[in-house]
């Protein structure tokens, strides 16, 4: 099937630091997905991308759809403990119905 | 507004065992879908469903059954369960399949 390679797997950072992850894959895609999930939840929506180029934040996170329609990556800027989680980054393939498909998740653990 | 409710939250069976997973949105969103959860593998699509009454298969949809019979509702049929079906399941919903998932908040499946 199709892969999304999400890098890193897993971040360790003091509070305060910025944190930068990415999405990459050989497909090309017509939306690229941030959600964050907690433990014991459900993966929650944080930012949607529908534009090759396209910039968004929200607050102190922002994402960009890559020009090439084949990477994405977020950015968290001053983390704060309760930025604690697991981050995906999904994307919805051009050909096709609705294929949604997952990276690997990026853990992201924060020092006090 | 109580969004995507699975049930149960978490669930032990013994190999062979049937069981059915249960997902209900009142959102009225048309298309609804099951994902599996394994480490370091993401969330994987088994079945998704754009209406009431017309499903069709995800990525890893062996040993699932699904209907949409409503709306409302979309259950997860497991006929024989298998040890290699020990996972975190989650529901998801949208107003159709351009728009971002809203998730439940999953069901813990062990089989022993």
């Amino acid at each position: 099937g199709q892969q999304l390679n999400q890098s890193p797997q897993s971040m360790f950072i003091q509070e305060g630091e910025d944190v930068s992850m990415n999405c990459t894959s050989s497909s090309i895609f017509n939306t690229w997905l941030w959600y964050k999930q907690d433990p014991g939840e459900g993966p929650v929506l944080l930012i949607a991308l529908y534009k090759a180029g396209e910039l968004t934040s929200n607050g102190r996170l922002t994402a960009q759809f890559g020009i090439t329609r084949k990477d994405s990556f977020l950015n968290i800027s001053a983390s704060i403990p309760s930025d604690v989680g697991i981050y995906f980054c999904a994307g919805q393939l051009v050909q096709g119905a609705q294929k949604l498909v997952f990276g690997q998740g990026t853990r992201l653990t924060i020092n006090p | 507004n109580a969004g995507v409710t699975q049930t149960p939250k978490f669930q032990v069976l013994k190999t062979g065992q049937s069981m059915t997973l249960q997902c209900a949105q009142d959102m009225n969103h048309e298309y609804m879908s099951w994902y599996r959860q394994d480490p370091g593998m993401g969330l994987r699509l088994i079945h998704y469903s754009v209406g009431a009454g017309i499903t069709d298969q995800g990525e890893v949809p062996n040993g699932y059954n699904v209907s949409r019979s409503t709306t409302e509702d979309f259950p997860l049929r497991l006929l024989s369960a298998a040890p290699s079906q020990t996972s975190v399941y989650f529901c998801a919903s949208s107003w159709d399949f351009n728009s971002p998932l809203h998730f439940g908040n999953g069901t813990r499946l062990t089989v022993t």
